[in-house]
């Protein structure tokens, strides 16, 4: 099976950088991927890492540790518009490389 | 820019009635998904489909069928709905292969009295 785990909640600056982590055990590893939720919206795509190490773009970086079972989300220079839920998904091979999610983060962005 | 929609944003319907989501998606992917979205318990898959006519069940199936008799369209049939399927349900699809991210609709927020 797999278990996913991030915390539910968190509270940062605006301007701020903020690191929401994800640690997962899955038997097929085939990938993982972040997804930004505004309340009442889709989620939306914004990393995927597949091999160790970090992925840029723009102000969010995502890191990964096969090895660990561990992934974070960096957000750095925080906007108000930052504050929404972050999903880390897992795809899982043995699971017909579904998707495998988080109950996720909610990040709130305070003045 | 790619499009998944769905047909209903809000939808209200009665214990025992038969309910129909529909999804729609634009981008010719193979894979569409459905999840349902509950406070405290993520996204969970109830059904999902790699071709026309295919479909298969994910980790929450019971109550729910679907359909697939178009590449760009998926439908969620649920047979005679409950106040515990009372929910978030969101569409999603996606590629066959490669990074495959899953692109989804904007959700429709059913309501079971």
């Amino acid at each position: 099976g797999q278990n996913i785990d991030q915390p539910t909640e968190m509270t940062a600056t605006e301007g701020a950088i903020v690191q929401i982590n994800c640690t997962y055990q899955t038997s097929g590893f085939n990938g993982l991927f972040w997804y930004q939720q505004h309340a009442g919206e889709a989620p939306t795509f914004l990393s995927y890492n597949v091999l160790d190490g970090l992925e840029e773009k723009g102000r969010f970086s995502s890191f990964l540790s096969r090895s660990k079972g561990y992934s974070y989300l960096l957000l750095k220079e925080l906007q108000m518009k930052d504050s929404a839920s972050y999903l880390c998904a897992v795809r899982d091979q043995t699971g017909a490389n579904n998707l495998f999610f988080g109950t996720g983060t909610r990040l709130t962005v305070i003045p | 820019d790619v499009k998944v929609t769905q047909s209903s944003r809000y939808l209200v319907k009665r214990t025992g009635e038969k309910v129909f989501l529909e999804c729609v998606q634009d981008m010719d992917h193979e894979n569409m998904f459905w999840y349902r979205q509950d406070p405290g318990l993520g996204l969970r898959l109830i059904y999902f489909s790699y071709d026309v006519k295919m479909k298969e069940k994910g980790d929450i199936p019971e109550g729910y069928s679907v359909s697939r008799e178009k590449k760009e369209r998926f439908s969620l049939i649920l047979e005679s709905a409950s106040t515990n399927q009372t929910s978030m349900y969101l569409c999603a699809s996606s590629r066959l292969s490669g990074r495959n991210e899953q692109f989804f609709g904007p959700g429709t927020r059913l309501t079971v009295l």
